[in-house]
């Protein structure tokens, strides 16, 4: 597609229960981010893949959070056991490569999470 | 300590006026690069402007444009002719190169409202 996609775009779901969100990059772009941005506030850094190396999963909260991304492709976020604190917009990026230059990071337009 | 430091919870500013929304950063990596991204109520991340580290020039976008003074660490959006349509939160981000990671990191962002 022509921008990041993401889906669902919002999701009610209850407390306790397992949410998978998916992110599929622009075309061609080898680095995807995973953000989590709760009400009112900044974007918080979850998981970064790059190609094929490791993902660096220095942002999950907790091992309830895990992801995977599929042939350097689409990305789905899992989250385990769902906590009202769970409840925000995930926000999934890429850009062509992780670079020092002016990659753009493209954003898509985020999966709002509800726990209840 | 925080990398990107936005210190402006809220700015208004009358249409066709230009506005000025402040953005510092800490960083020891001499590579880096800054970015501004708008966030409007429908909450996509749209990119506004890049400014690379090493660029002698300050970078410009149409109506918008970065106040880049790296001894001051600072990366200031300027916003010329406001519009309506750019009430929306602001977010200022750096990308660094040391250590191989070049994950964005986000400021708490600016809420701009544009009055008539």
């Amino acid at each position: 597609g022509a921008g990041v996609s993401q889906s669902p775009s919002n999701k009610v779901t209850e407390k306790g229960k397992d949410v998978e969100l998916r992110c599929d990059p622009i075309s061609g772009h080898t680095a995807l981010y995973w953000y989590r941005q709760s009400l009112g506030q900044g974007l918080e850094f979850l998981i970064y893949f790059q190609g094929n190396s490791a993902p660096d999963k220095s942002g999950l909260p907790s091992d309830r959070f895990s992801a995977e991304r599929t042939g350097g492709s689409v990305s789905t976020l899992t989250i385990q056991r769902t906590q009202q604190e769970d409840s925000a917009v995930y926000l999934c990026a890429s850009s062509i490569v992780a670079g020092p230059s002016g990659n753009t990071i493209y954003f898509g337009e985020g999966s709002w999470l509800t726990v209840v | 300590a925080q990398k990107i430091t936005q210190t402006q919870p809220g700015m208004f500013v009358q249409e066709k006026e230009a506005v000025t929304l402040d953005c510092t950063y800490d960083t020891s990596d001499p590579s880096y690069g800054l970015f501004w991204y708008k966030q409007p109520s429908s909450g996509e991340m749209i990119f506004l402007i890049y400014q690379g580290s090493y660029d002698q020039q300050n970078a410009t976008e149409g109506r918008y444009s970065l106040n880049f003074q790296k001894a001051r660490k600072s990366a200031n959006l300027v916003i010329s002719a406001s519009q309506l349509g750019d009430s929306a939160m602001y977010f200022c981000a750096m990308r660094e190169v040391s250590g191989g990671s070049y994950i964005p990191t986000f400021g708490r962002g600016t809420s701009l409202i544009v009055h008539p």
